[in-house]
């Protein structure tokens, strides 16, 4: 297993509501990435965290927000929530040590997101 | 932008026979090509990667060659066990895609194994 966290396990929201996710990277990793499983699928990129900064973005609207931490934790925001929005959200935590670069990624368990 | 294609969908063998599982990408520019296992209800699971620079790197039972030339990349399993029936994913990243991030992973739609003991 590796040593990426995430909080909640499971959430249930109802439609237009807002939710906080919570990432925590693995030792040592300074980048954390969001992506958005639904059933079947697999993951699609949401967006990245580099140095606190956001560091590149999927197809995913405004509404879709995310935060970096000095200790490199992150939080996914997503607000005025749809029913489309119900899926896994996963992050997954790198360490980058020259930006750009392409990172080996590990997962997180993910959040269960169901929109009500 | 970078667009990965995962063949076939679904794959069933005996156990101790071999997978194969196929994967082409678009972007010219990727150079980063990592596997995933993704057991029900689990997080998806680093099993293998490879870099651009590389033709063909091995695990155990696991192997992964890139074809650079024709854009495609595979998965071997020899030796299947029961426990390694999962759905698998393949993807690729590097600079210049989507949406100009680097580091970013494109997945495909993933591969359910079944693996009959």
């Amino acid at each position: 297993e590796t040593g990426v966290t995430q909080s909640p396990t499971h959430l249930i929201k109802t439609r237009g509501q807002q939710v906080t996710l919570r990432c925590s990277s693995q030792s040592g990793h300074n980048t954390v990435s969001w992506y958005q499983q639904a059933l079947g699928q697999g993951p699609q990129f949401i967006f990245q965290y580099y140095r606190e900064e956001e560091n590149g973005r999927g197809n995913f609207p405004p509404r879709f927000s995310g935060l970096q931490f000095p200790n490199y934790s992150s939080e996914l925001n997503v607000n005025a929530l749809e029913l489309d929005d119900s899926a896994l959200y996963l992050c997954a935590s790198s360490f980058r040590a020259v930006n750009p670069s392409t990172d080996t990624q590990y997962f997180g368990p993910g959040t269960r997101l169901t929109v009500l | 932008g970078e667009n990965v294609e995962q063949h076939p969908s679904t794959l069933s063998v005996q156990e101790g026979d071999s997978a194969v599982i196929k994967c082409t990408y678009s972007d010219s520019a990727s150079n980063y090509f990592p596997w995933y296992k993704q057991e029900l209800g689990k997080r998806p699971q680093l099993i293998i990667d490879i870099r651009s620079n590389v033709g063909e790197k091995k695990d155990q039972r696991i192997a992964v060659t890139l074809n650079k030339t024709a854009k495609h990349f595979s998965l071997h399993i020899t030796e299947t066990q029961p426990e390694d029936s999962a759905v698998y994913f393949c993807a690729a990243s590097g600079p210049g895609n989507y949406g100009g991030s680097q580091g970013n992973l494109i997945f495909g739609k993933g591969t359910k194994l079944s693996v009959k003991p």
